[in-house]
């Protein structure tokens, strides 16, 4: 079964810094996708960033990029000029081979003016 | 491109009531989940649709809990009847086959 463990509950930054958030999964399987989604208080999820784990070349979305280390199953989540709205909660999330997604317990992140 | 809606966004009932939520997914999105988040946790799913088929229902409480989706677009999710512990996030997500889900707003569920 897969599992998905985010060791980071809360994260605070300074505007304009870097940030890194942490995620650690379980899993078999050889190709599949991990997935950063943002949770403002509004409650939306918002996708972030996604890896295929087939590629080596970690995945970039202008200020949003990934560490991926396949062979120790990590995927973290650099957050670069962190802004005022970069403020929500985080969540990785890994799905099975029935695109059924299985979700961390999320780091609450503050950026701090 | 139009998102996923969902309705109503806020909720507030009595437990042993009964409640039901609406969910209308991207067009085309053949799969559609509904998904539960209680305050402090990740989303849970509880169902996944494949069109008007169910893929996975293994962790929705079926004495309480039902959802369908006839037609293979919008989906309806009811709780008959409430408890307490059904408070949460009510989240509906779709997506094309086995790749990115994309999320409603959500409906906040409150039991009293």
């Amino acid at each position: 079964a897969q599992t998905v463990t985010q060791s980071q509950p809360e994260m605070s930054v300074q505007e304009a810094e870097t940030v890194t958030l942490s995620c650690t999964y379980d899993t078999s399987e050889n190709n599949y996708y991990l997935f950063w989604y943002k949770q403002p208080p509004s409650r939306q999820m918002i996708l972030v960033i996604r890896q295929e784990a087939y590629k080596q070349q970690n995945a970039t979305e202008n200020r949003f990029s990934v560490n991926f280390q396949k062979a120790a199953k990590s995927f973290s989540l650099k957050i670069s000029d962190s802004q005022l709205g970069d403020t929500a909660m985080y969540f990785c999330a890994f799905p099975n081979t029935g695109n059924q997604f299985y979700f961390g317990t999320g780091t609450s992140l503050t950026v701090i003016p | 491109e139009a998102g996923v809606a969902q309705s109503p966004r806020y909720k507030i009932i009595e437990k042993r009531q009964s409640v039901a939520f609406w969910c209308n997914p991207i067009s085309g999105h053949a799969t559609l989940y509904w998904y539960q988040q209680i305050l402090g946790q990740g989303p849970k799913l509880l169902i996944q649709f494949q069109n008007n088929g169910v893929v996975d229902d293994s962790q929705l409480p079926k004495d309480r809990f039902s959802a369908e989706r006839l037609k293979g677009v919008d989906s309806t999710l009811k709780i008959q009847p409430a408890k307490l512990e059904d408070s949460a996030v009510y989240l509906c997500a779709s997506s094309l086959a086995l790749q990115t889900q994309y999320f409603g707003p959500g409906t906040r569920l409150l039991v009293l």
